[in-house]
């Protein structure tokens, strides 16, 4: 069985702040992991996706993740935050060899940018 | 690129009424799904098929079935909607192979059971 837990469900950061959204997957073997985006209105968008390659991942607009199995994490940064920024954002597990459609969503979290 | 398109942005049905919704992807993807999305539960997978006319049930299918007789089009059906069917309503594809398949997803349907 899998599981991904977000610890927040809302973030709020100023304009030009860091962001850090955070993600702990729970997985028998080593997983794929994933963040997608959700601009209001809007379907989502993959940020980025680890699959067993490196560890530090960099994707769309600035983010990246860094993957570490030691703590079973998967958590979202960005060094600056812009206001296109502010969406909601999940974290998604799914196990090696199996398909995508063996997806695990995590609950999501609000990304508020303040100006 | 890759595109999802879905026949509603919006719909308001009664209680009891059969429901379409329309999922074609312009892919060729062999994949396709459709998730609904509720506040503070996150994306649950209703249904989704491998190929033309197959479908596996995901993690909530009761109330709900699904066809899928053309590659590029995947159909939702609320056979009797109910109220608590009211939720936003994501298709989405991808083509197969290992775990690390991205899912494309279209925009969403928002679907109200009054």
């Amino acid at each position: 069985a899998q599981s991904v837990t977000q610890l927040d469900s809302h973030v709020s950061v100023s304009e030009g702040t860091p962001v850090l959204l955070r993600c702990n997957y729970s997985s028998s073997y080593s997983p794929s992991l994933f963040w997608y985006v959700q601009h209001p209105n809007k379907g989502l968008q993959l940020l980025l996706k680890y699959t067993s390659a490196a560890t530090l991942v960099k994707g769309i607009n600035g983010f990246e993740a860094e993957f570490k199995k030691s703590e079973t994490s998967f958590h979202l940064t960005k060094p600056s935050a812009h206001m296109s920024d502010a969406a909601e954002y999940f974290c998604v597990v799914t196990p090696p060899g199996a398909g995508s459609y063996q997806l695990t969503f995590g609950k999501g979290t609000k990304l508020s940018v303040i100006p | 690129d890759v595109k999802v398109t879905q026949s509603s942005r919006y719909l308001v049905k009664r209680t009891g009424e059969k429901v379409f919704l329309e999922c074609v992807q312009d892919m060729d993807h062999e994949n396709m799904f459709w998730y609904r999305q509720d506040p503070g539960l996150g994306l649950r997978l209703i249904y989704f098929s491998y190929d033309v006319k197959m479908k596996e049930k995901g993690d909530i299918p009761e109330g709900y079935s699904v066809s899928r007789e053309k590659k590029e089009r995947f159909s939702l059906i609320l056979e009797s909607a109910s109220t608590n069917q009211t939720s936003m309503y994501l298709c989405a594809s991808s083509l197969p192979g290992t775990s690390g398949d991205t899912q494309y997803f279209g925009p969403g349907t928002r679907l109200t059971v009054l």
